[in-house]
């Protein structure tokens, strides 16, 4: 099946700054790449995903880019605010017919300094 | 907005107690699956379905099973707890049947505690 690495485990950074977190997987057939975000104590929610046929995607201050050849994409967040301190988790799935489903990377927890 | 509502936030057992997870989705979703989330390990697939009545081992199905009797209804089923089932649960939903390449709609999360 699918293999997703995510870095780094832990990201500090002071408010204002901008947050990257990268995640590489390993079956080239992978599709679509979701990121998702979990607040404490709360649910993971989706914040922004990209499939393989596009190379960048953003929503105000978050940005996705993926790169196929090389089997990553990452999660960039600029301007980072106290309420952006969350565990991210990122995600690969493949096409419909596939033999497995999204697998997920470990999480980074962001924590984001007033 | 889809609502994916896992019946308990808490829930304490002793070892060996048979314990049921219960997850309803009130969009029409085809798609469940059973997450376990451990620091530090990301969220784990231990089951999932995409019809009713049916469904597929994850990554770590052993001492789980599931059920599926009603599309809208996903159970989680611990036929004999252990301590090393201590964990957060999370139910998810997603909308085409047998299609991995759309969203997951998570619930908020069981927290088990096995003794």
């Amino acid at each position: 099946g699918e293999n997703v690495e995510q870095h780094p485990s832990t990201l500090s950074v002071q408010e204002g700054d901008s947050a990257v977190i990268k995640c590489t997987y390993s079956d080239s057939a992978s599709n679509y790449f979701p990121w998702y975000k979990q607040e404490l104590g709360k649910r993971p929610q989706l914040i922004i995903d990209i499939r393989s046929n596009v190379g960048e995607k953003k929503d105000q201050r978050i940005a996705v880019t993926l790169n196929k050849t090389a089997k990553h994409f990452s999660l960039h967040i600029t301007e980072t605010q106290p309420e952006d301190s969350a565990v991210y988790f990122c995600a690969a799935s493949i096409p419909p017919g596939g033999s497995y489903i999204p697998t997920f990377g470990r999480g980074t927890s962001l924590i984001v300094h007033p | 907005d889809v609502k994916v509502t896992q019946s308990s936030r808490y829930l304490v057992k002793r070892t060996g107690e048979k314990v049921f997870l219960e997850c309803v989705q009130d969009m029409d979703h085809e798609n469940m699956f059973w997450y376990r989330q451990d620091p530090g390990l990301g969220l784990r697939l231990i089951y999932f379905s995409y019809d009713v009545k049916m469904k597929e081992k994850g990554d770590i199905p052993e001492g789980y099973s599931v059920s599926r009797e009603k599309k809208e209804r996903f159970s989680l089923i611990l036929e004999s707890a252990s301590t090393n089932q201590t964990s957060m649960y999370l139910c998810a939903s997603s909308l085409y049947r047998g299609r991995w390449d759309s969203p997951l709609h998570f619930g908020n999360g069981t927290r088990l505690t096995v003794t």
